[in-house]
């Protein structure tokens, strides 16, 4: 049950595209298409932002999208703006009902 | 409106326990499995455990196996964390999670458990 490895931040101007990205093992990201991110600003719960790798639920913009390509899945913010200035994790299902979070990423924008 | 609201957090001394609870409402609670997540501070979240929906199979990190018990009670919408034989790497915020079909897709407000060695 090793955490998920995440970048320690990422940067971009408003109106610029990030990606984060979230490594794992064929035991967890590669293995299952149950990869979620979650937003976090300072004191407060995380949010869901992307389930099922790429889904969006109700109400998250279309600005923020997900993707997996192996053992690494990957969200990508596109038009930054100031209130996208957050911590992300990314989680996965790691068979026999288990999971695992990445190791967080802040995302700065400039 | 679905919400989570969990209680029970405390200051507690290394080898006590601590039962803390969840309350959810706004939604079917026995149609969903729930999760327990916690947070270190200034850490990332860690999945703790996850209970199905009738209550009758429950699992856990390999961390938390022998000293952390989920359970549920449905006629009273709540949910249940007993912690045992706490150690200061318990100390964290505490997360009530419902299961979205592997995905966990609302969280409570979190409560606060300190461990003092």
């Amino acid at each position: 049950q090793s955490a998920l490895t995440q970048p320690r931040s990422v940067s971009g101007s408003p109106g610029q595209s990030v990606t984060i990205s979230c490594t794992g093992t064929n035991s967890d990201v590669g293995g299952y298409n149950y990869v979620s991110w979650y937003q976090q600003h300072p004191g407060k719960a995380p949010k869901h932002m992307i389930y099922d790798v790429s889904k969006r639920p109700s109400g998250v913009p279309d600005r923020f999208s997900g993707s997996k390509s192996g053992n690494t899945a990957s969200l990508t913010v596109s038009g930054l703006q100031a209130e996208d200035e957050a911590d992300y994790y990314c989680c996965s299902y790691a068979g026999s009902y288990t999971w695992v979070f990445g190791g967080g990423t802040k995302l700065t924008v400039l | 409106e679905v919400q989570l609201v969990e209680s029970g957090g405390d200051l507690v001394q290394a080898g006590g326990s601590l039962r803390l609870s969840c309350v959810a409402s706004g939604f079917t609670f026995s149609s969903y499995w729930m999760h327990w997540v916690r947070q270190a501070p200034g850490k990332g979240p860690v999945w703790v455990s996850r209970i199905i929906s009738d209550g009758s199979s429950a699992s856990y990190a390999d961390s938390v196996k022998g000293r952390l018990t989920t359970s549920r009670d449905n006629a009273k919408n709540t949910l249940y964390l007993q912690m045992n034989s706490l150690r200061a790497e318990d100390t964290a915020v505490y997360y009530c999670v419902r299961d979205s079909r592997y995905n966990m897709d609302v969280w409570g407000q979190g409560t606060t458990v300190t461990v003092s060695s």
